[in-house]
């Protein structure tokens, strides 16, 4: 089955910095990544995902980068700010409908 | 919408009890997965049905895990007898058939605690 890596597992900023968080799938019949921001007490939320079939996608200060051929992708978020500050997850669908998750990143922004 | 519902969003119970979590997915949803959040496994999917048929059930650690979909808006998740290892957060996701990729939308989850 899908596995999936990610790192890396705490990650600390400052404020305005940049943040990049990296995954990597063993199955290359993945063709969805998406990434899930959860904040202390509450499920995942859906932030970005990104398909097989393009290379980058942004969202304002949030950018998704994949590499089929290495099978990795990367989050980066620019300018962070304190309210990033959550625990990070990606994860990868192979088409059968269930994700399989990354083991998350704890992304600490100091002001 | 109000988005995925879980209940209760705390339950402490004692070790042999049974334990019920429910979910209500969002309307109109087709997908619905039972996920259990550790700190050692971190994420884990249990189980998801799909127009209420299980799809794939092979998540569930135990046989004292068990879960139905009685009607499209309605989902339980059962453990019995519960131990204290099952203490985690469960979450319940779904999503919409339509279209070829799989947004999934999470419920704040239950947070269970076996004493």
């Amino acid at each position: 089955g899908e596995n999936v890596e990610q790192h890396p597992s705490t990650l600390s900023v400052q404020e305005g910095d940049s943040a990049v968080i990296k995954c990597t799938y063993s199955d290359s019949a993945s063709n969805y990544f998406p990434w899930y921001k959860q904040e202390l007490g509450k499920g995942p939320q859906l932030i970005i995902d990104i398909r097989s079939n393009v290379g980058e996608k942004k969202d304002q200060r949030i950018a998704v980068t994949l590499n089929k051929t290495a099978k990795h992708f990367s989050l980066h978020i620019t300018e962070t700010q304190p309210e990033d500050s959550a625990v990070y997850f990606c994860a990868a669908d192979t088409g059968r409908r269930a994700l399989t998750f990354g083991s998350g990143t704890r992304l600490q922004v100091q002001p | 919408d109000a988005g995925v519902i879980q209940s209760p969003r705390h339950e402490v119970t004692e070790m042999g009890q049974e334990v019920t979590l429910r979910c209500k997915p969002i309307s109109g949803h087709d997908y619905l997965f039972w996920y259990r959040q550790t700190m050692m496994r971190g994420l884990e999917l249990l189980i998801y049905f799909n127009n209420n048929v299980p799809i794939d059930d092979s998540g569930m650690p135990e046989d004292r895990f068990s879960a139905k979909m009685p009607n499209a808006s309605f989902s339980t998740l059962k453990i019995q007898p519960s131990e204290p290892r099952d203490s985690a957060v469960y979450f319940c996701a779904s999503s919409l058939q339509a279209g070829p990729y799989n947004e999934q939308f999470f419920g704040p989850g239950t947070r269970l605690t076996v004493l």
